[in-house]
């Protein structure tokens, strides 16, 4: 089953604006990852914030993580046509079989000119 | 960095027959590989999860006789889809961890595209 929920489902903005996705799980995570997929490609790993932290950076990207509440944002700031895509969180959490990624529902993001 | 090599990249097959796709590490041993299948405008959806020289473990309601997942050597593994039919096309996904650091471990192939027709 599912472990994450994301909205929006959907997301446009004009390119300069900033972008905004939450997800949110539901069982006790080691970390959360955030994933970029353009259409009919393949994954491309953004950024990875630990259990134990709350803010992390990259680049234009900047990710929150709330374990008391099982959420995490993805903010990606001054966005441009380029970032375009499908973007998934996905938490690393321990189960009977081993660690193992379980994905978020996504949002998929439109930026026009 | 590490890669993961998965091919086909597509593949178009009759309904009956049956296909393999093959995902390799390239330049790191994966103990562990993870099988994922993607319908069109979804989220990647785990099939099954599996470990070299053990039986795969497959995710609940995943038919683990339609989908064979075999992972021979530590830098191999091939999921072989059976009797397809044209419910199974859909884009599918190989992930390979490896034994050590980095933590994350977690590094995808470029997924299959299926079409059964």
């Amino acid at each position: 089953s599912q472990q994450g929920e994301e909205d929006p489902q959907a997301l446009s903005i004009q390119e300069g604006e900033n972008a905004t996705m939450n997800c949110s799980y539901k069982t006790s995570i080691n970390n959360l990852q955030w994933y970029r997929q353009n259409s009919g490609r393949g994954l491309v790993h953004l950024i990875l914030i630990r259990s134990n932290e709350r803010e992390k950076h990259s680049g234009r990207l900047r990710v929150t993580l709330d374990t008391s509440k099982k959420s995490s944002s993805l903010l990606i700031t001054a966005s441009r046509a380029a970032d375009t895509a499908s973007y998934f969180c996905a938490t690393d959490g321990l189960t009977g079989g081993g660690n193992k990624l379980t994905f978020g529902t996504g949002t998929q993001l439109k930026v026009e000119l | 960095g590490a890669v993961v090599s998965q091919h086909p990249s597509w593949v178009i097959c009759k309904s009956g027959t049956s296909v393999k796709i093959e995902c390799r590490s390239l330049d790191f041993q994966a103990t562990t590989m993870f099988w994922y299948r993607q319908f069109p405008k979804q989220s990647l959806m785990l099939m099954a999860t599996s470990n070299e020289g053990s039986k795969a473990t497959y995710e609940q309601g995943v038919e683990k006789d339609k989908f064979l997942i075999n992972h021979a050597s530590l830098t191999l593994s091939t999921l072989t889809v059976t009797s397809a039919h044209p419910e199974d096309s859909s884009f599918y996904i190989c992930s390979a961890r490896g034994g050590g650091p980095p933590f994350y471990g977690y590094t995808f192939g470029s997924g299959t595209r299926l079409t059964v027709v």
